[in-house]
Order: structure tokens, then C-alpha cells, then sequence
């Protein structure tokens, strides 16, 4: 049973627009949420992570909002760049993040200009 | 940013042989490294935590004698896929994460495919 769940495989932006990638999780042990973003033949980067005990996080372009009673988060990017044409996987840790995390598997980004 | 290294990035290579596959942090100490395998259309999943200086502890399903992990320093971890075979074959991710406490996001290296013909 997935603990993390990205429903949505790909998404297609217009550059310059908002991109709102989503993500669920079903454990309620989770107060650790992270983003990473990966390109082809190279290992995830690390984006933006938020703690359970806050509701938002924001850095740059980038914004994650964490809805705990919906157990649902979401990761924005405004302007939406060509460079960020990725696929964004949303993870999730108990523990305060010492353990290994679970994945969500993924939603392609495609940003078109 | 933090560095992982992550060597080799591709094997190829006969059913029954072991495969060694080197983790490395190139720019902080770890005391804690992870190994996460992805299967085609599928997430990352957790294999082991490999903890410095004690043994690796495995996630359920995953044979500990299959695959033997030794975290012999804090910036060095590897994993030995021992008599691999086809099953085997799988996309090998490994992660570190800084020693200095408070919530500290995971650093990845970019992977190890791992082909069993």
C-alpha cells in the first residue's frame, strides 16, 4: 500500500504560469515533508522540505503548502521555467527526518514555452 | 550544495557475479547513509539504512545476505549485490544526510543501473 501517492504521472505548463504539483500521504507518523526533482540520468536534488509543524514554506519561486487534516501537500512554482522540466517526487520521513524516506512516485513536469 | 558521489553509474554484467557499488559523501561526514532501489514505473523504495561503525539495518523483504552493506567511514558507504542475477537488474540510488542534527534533507547520488544478463 503507497504511504505517499502523486496521482498525476505528468503535467504540462505554459512558462511564465504557476505549477501546482500534489501529493497525499496516509501515515500519520510523517512530520517531514521533502521535494526533490530529478533529471534524466542524474540522482534527485533536493528542492524545498517543510516541517509538520508549519503550513508553509517558501523559497524563491518555489512553495510548499502542507495541509495536515487533508494528510495532502503541495509543492508551486511561479514563474514556471523551461528549466525546470523535471520529474518532481514528493517524500515524506517520521522521526524528524532520520530515517530513509518514503517516495511518492513521481509527476513529470513538462514546461512549454 | 552537499555531494554525493555514487560509483559506477552502470554495470552490465554476467548472472552470478557480485557487483560492488561505492557511495561517497564528498563534503560532509554521515553517519547515516540509505540504499533505495527503483523498479521501472515505480518509486524509490527504502532497501537499508547503513549506519557507520554497526550493521546496516534492512527493510522488510529485502535479503541482508544478498545484499551486503559496509559503512566503513563516515563519508563512504557500499553495497554488494553478491550472485546477481536477472531479478536483480534494478536502478540502485544511494542518500546521505548531514551528521549535525535537526532535520536535515538527504543528499542523493545519481544512481547505479545495474543490468543482470
Amino acid at each position: 500500500d503507497q504511504q505517499v501517492k502523486q496521482n498525476s504521472p505528468s503535467l504540462s505548463v505554459q512558462e511564465g504560469r504557476i505549477s501546482i504539483l500534489n501529493c497525499d500521504y496516509t501515515n500519520s507518523m510523517f512530520d517531514y515533508f521533502l521535494w526533490y526533482k530529478k533529471y534524466p540520468a542524474e540522482g534527485p536534488t533536493f528542492l524545498i522540505s517543510i516541517s509538520s509543524i508549519k503550513d508553509k514554506n517558501e523559497d524563491g519561486r518555489f512553495t510548499v503548502f502542507l495541509n495536515k487534516s487533508a494528510k495532502h501537500l503541495s509543492l508551486h512554482i511561479v514563474p514556471s521555467q523551461p528549466g525546470d522540466s523535471a520529474v518532481y517526487f514528493c517524500a515524506a520521513v517520521s522521526g524528524g527526518g532520520a530515517d530513509g524516506l518514503t517516495f511518492g512516485k513521481g509527476t513529470h513536469l513538462i514546461i512549454q514555452p | 550544495g552537499a555531494v554525493v558521489s555514487q560509483h559506477p553509474s552502470r554495470v552490465i554484467c554476467k548472472s552470478g557475479t557480485s557487483v560492488k557499488i561505492e557511495c561517497r559523501s564528498l563534503d560532509f561526514q554521515a553517519t547515516t547513509m540509505f540504499w533505495y532501489r527503483q523498479f521501472p514505473k515505480q518509486s524509490l523504495m527504502l532497501m537499508a539504512t547503513s549506519n557507520e561503525g554497526s550493521k546496516a539495518t534492512y527493510e522488510q523483504g529485502v535479503e541482508k545476505d544478498k545484499f551486503l552493506i559496509n559503512h566503513a567511514s563516515l563519508t563512504l558507504s557500499t553495497l554488494t549485490v553478491t550472485s546477481a542475477h536477472p531479478e536483480d537488474s534494478s536502478f540502485y540510488i544511494c542518500s546521505a544526510s548531514s551528521t549535525s542534527g535537526g532535520n536535515q534533507p538527504q543528499h542523493f547520488g545519481d544512481g547505479t543501473r545495474l543490468s543482470i544478463l
